[in-house]
């Protein structure tokens, strides 16, 4: 069983459209996060969520719009996707707001035409 | 805001030789550090973690990292590296409820 499943795992699409990449952890986990991983391998934190509420917001566009039915799930939408926007994005989960290990998923790549 | 430096972008070493992989933050409140590893299209893996206690910190596959307040330092060290240990490198530190990562080095080993 994969701890932190996201879908899909590539994504090709064009300038303008939407779309969303779902992620689930079945770790009993209450704290998700998305990071967005660019061309140079840098990773950087997008939002973070804590039993469904939103507590780290990142200087993002609004176009990026994370919700989280429950605790165990965090999806990512995005609005008009931009030819910047192509990326690696990885969800990842850890128990409470620290407990030293975070747990990633094997990421989803976006790439936008 | 915190900042995580990884001072080498690629590190090519012969296999069965040494490597040290070299990592610097800049925060001086007390933090928490940890090294993870990706391999080619996988998510992130922690290796070890330094949250208190002794500073010199054993994780998986043989990596040990030696935490260094007074220089700021969390470098990751192995003896004795394998093929099988190519993959991009990770220093993370956790400070006021995040993760900050550095921006990675890629340790490549050669036959």
């Amino acid at each position: 069983d994969t701890a932190v499943s996201q879908t899909p795992k590539y994504l090709v699409t064009q300038m303008g459209n939407d779309k969303s990449i779902k992620c689930e952890q079945n770790l009993g986990h209450d704290t998700m996060y998305w990071y967005k991983q660019d061309s140079k391998k840098f990773l950087k934190i997008m939002f973070s969520y804590n039993n469904k509420e939103l507590i780290i917001n990142e200087t993002v566009p609004n176009r990026f719009s994370p919700k989280s039915p429950d605790k165990a799930h965090l999806n990512l939408h995005i609005n008009s996707l931009e030819l910047g926007d192509s990326a690696v994005y990885f969800c990842a989960s850890t128990q409470g707001q620290f407990t030293g290990e975070l747990f990633f998923g094997e990421g989803s790549r976006l790439t936008v035409l | 805001a915190q900042s995580v430096t990884q001072l080498d972008s690629q590190v090519p070493v012969f296999e069965e030789a040494p490597v040290e992989l070299r990592c610097n933050y800049s925060s001086s409140v007390s933090v928490y550090l940890f090294w993870y590893v990706q391999y080619p299209n996988q998510g992130l893996q922690l290796l070890l973690k330094y949250l208190s206690g002794s500073t010199l910190v054993k994780g998986i596959n043989g990596f040990e990292a030696e935490f260094n307040k007074s220089q700021t330092s969390f470098h990751l060290r192995k003896p004795s590296v394998h093929i099988s240990d190519t993959a991009e490198y990770f220093c993370a530190v956790y400070n006021f409820n995040k993760f900050y990562f550095g921006s990675g080095t890629k340790l490549n080993v050669k036959p």
